[in-house]
């Protein structure tokens, strides 16, 4: 089946500070790739998406490129803000047809 | 512009008792999903459903828990005899399916603990 792979966190930064976090993907076919943020005790907002191969989808800053050859969909961002603080899901979806969630990312932004 | 709602947003219940979640999709949406999420994880699938059929479960899906989607409108998800290990939060997405791909907006979500 699907199976995603993200850096493991917790993962803090200053504000202002370059963020990358890493995901690598495995799943049959060709996957749609989204990015989702969760804030404490709410569900999951959509970040992100990009549905084929080079595509960049981008939203608030974010970014992040799918990269069929390596199959990864690394998220960044400039300059994080304190506001960014939250827990991040990569997330496949593909012949599956269901989302397939890592245990997430979670950032910490310093004032 | 409303999105997908759930209700309750918390439930605490005692063990063996059953329970039911509602969830109510973006309005034009013909695919629903209840996700399982437990502390310091992602997401789990459950089930989903294309309209009122219900296409897909998921083996972590016992036969305690039940699911409807009765004219294609909102969801049930029931849990008969809970248990301990049934204390997670419950996420409900939507889509608007067809096609290549499927953009799901997700519910709050309902938190349960089971005592």
């Amino acid at each position: 089946g699907d199976s995603v792979t993200q850096m493991e966190g917790p993962v803090t930064l200053s504000e202002e500070a370059f963020l990358t976090i890493n995901c690598t993907y495995t799943a049959t076919g060709y996957p749609s790739l989204f990015w989702y943020v969760q804030y404490p005790g709410e569900g999951l907002q959509l970040l992100l998406k990009a549905t084929k191969a080079d595509d960049k989808g981008s939203n608030k800053g974010f970014e992040a490129t799918y990269r069929k050859e390596t199959t990864s969909f690394h998220l960044e961002k400039g300059s994080v803000q304190v506001s960014d603080s939250a827990v991040y899901f990569c997330a496949p979806w593909g012949s599956a047809r269901q989302l397939t969630f890592g245990s997430g990312t979670q950032l910490t932004v310093l004032p | 512009d409303t999105g997908v709602s759930q209700d309750p947003r918390h439930k605490i219940t005692k063990r063996g008792q059953n329970v039911t979640f509602r969830c109510d999709p973006i309005s034009e949406h013909n695919r629903l999903y209840w996700y399982r999420q437990t502390l310091g994880q992602g997401p789990e699938f459950l089930t989903y459903f294309q309209n009122e059929a219900q296409l897909e479960k998921s083996r972590l899906l016992s036969d305690r828990f039940s699911a409807e989607r009765p004219k294609g409108s909102f969801s049930t998800l029931e849990i008969q005899r809970t248990e301990q290990g049934d204390s997670a939060m419950y996420l409900c997405a939507s889509s608007l399916g067809g096609g290549t791909t499927d953009t799901q907006y997700f519910g709050p979500g309902t938190r349960l603990t089971v005592l």
